[in-house]
């Protein structure tokens, strides 16, 4: 069984500040590790994923996560907060367990970003 | 290149119609996923194919649901008898075979139930 926890449904930074989105996961294996975001009316796009390559992993837009197994986490980070970040992430746990895929998306957190 | 691409964007049922959605997959992806989004909420997994061969429909509400994907490219999503709690996002993606293969998501269709 696998479960994915976004702690915050919401957040609100200013512009310029850190970002901060918080992910927990749970897994019977380990699992793949994925951050998405959408845009209002437009499709998900990835933005990272861990691939037990590096813990800490650069995705587009200066955006990254570090995952970190002791505490089942997989945060995603941002230096410094532009307006064009206001959308909504999603956190994604993915299993490949004997040729079956499981794929559990977290509940999402909504950024604001404020001038 | 060409992405997902999935039809029609918007559907109108009135309740008890039934409905398909159409999903075109990237060519060459060996898996397409099925999701259902709720207003506000995150997608949730309703079944899963690889190639022709649908490995796991569990998150697939209810009978009224059903998928196919007879050769391994198009997939199509009928819902029967459709009700007013079937009014959502209905996604799908496809990835390369693995694992850490990224899912490309389509547009999206949008349904309403009235």
């Amino acid at each position: 069984a696998q479960s994915v926890t976004q702690l915050d449904s919401h957040v609100s930074v200013s512009e310029g500040t850190p970002v901060l989105l918080r992910c927990n996961y749970s897994s019977s294996y380990s699992p793949s590790l994925f951050w998405y975001v959408q845009h209002p009316n437009k499709g998900l796009q990835l933005l990272l994923k861990y691939t037990s390559a590096a813990t800490l992993v650069k995705g587009i837009n200066g955006f990254e996560a570090e995952f970190k197994k002791s505490e089942t986490s997989f945060h995603l980070t941002k230096p410094s907060a532009h307006m064009s970040d206001a959308a909504e992430y999603f956190c994604v746990v993915r299993l490949n367990s004997g040729g079956y895929q499981k794929v559990t998306f977290g509940t999402g957190t909504k950024l604001q970003v404020i001038p | 290149g060409a992405g997902v691409s999935q039809s029609p964007r918007y559907k109108v049922a009135k309740r008890g119609q039934d409905v398909a959605l159409r999903c075109d997959p990237i060519s060459g992806h060996v898996s397409l996923f099925w999701y259902q989004q709720a207003l506000g909420q995150g997608p949730e997994f309703l079944t899963y194919f690889q190639n022709e061969a649908q490995l796991d429909k569990s998150g697939l509400p209810s009978d009224r649901f059903f998928a196919e994907r007879p050769e391994g490219s198009v997939s199509t999503l009928k819902i029967q008898r459709t009700q007013q709690e079937d009014s959502a996002v209905y996604l799908c993606a496809s990835t390369e075979s693995g694992t850490y293969n990224e899912q490309f998501f389509g547009p999206g269709t949008r349904l309403t139930v009235l």
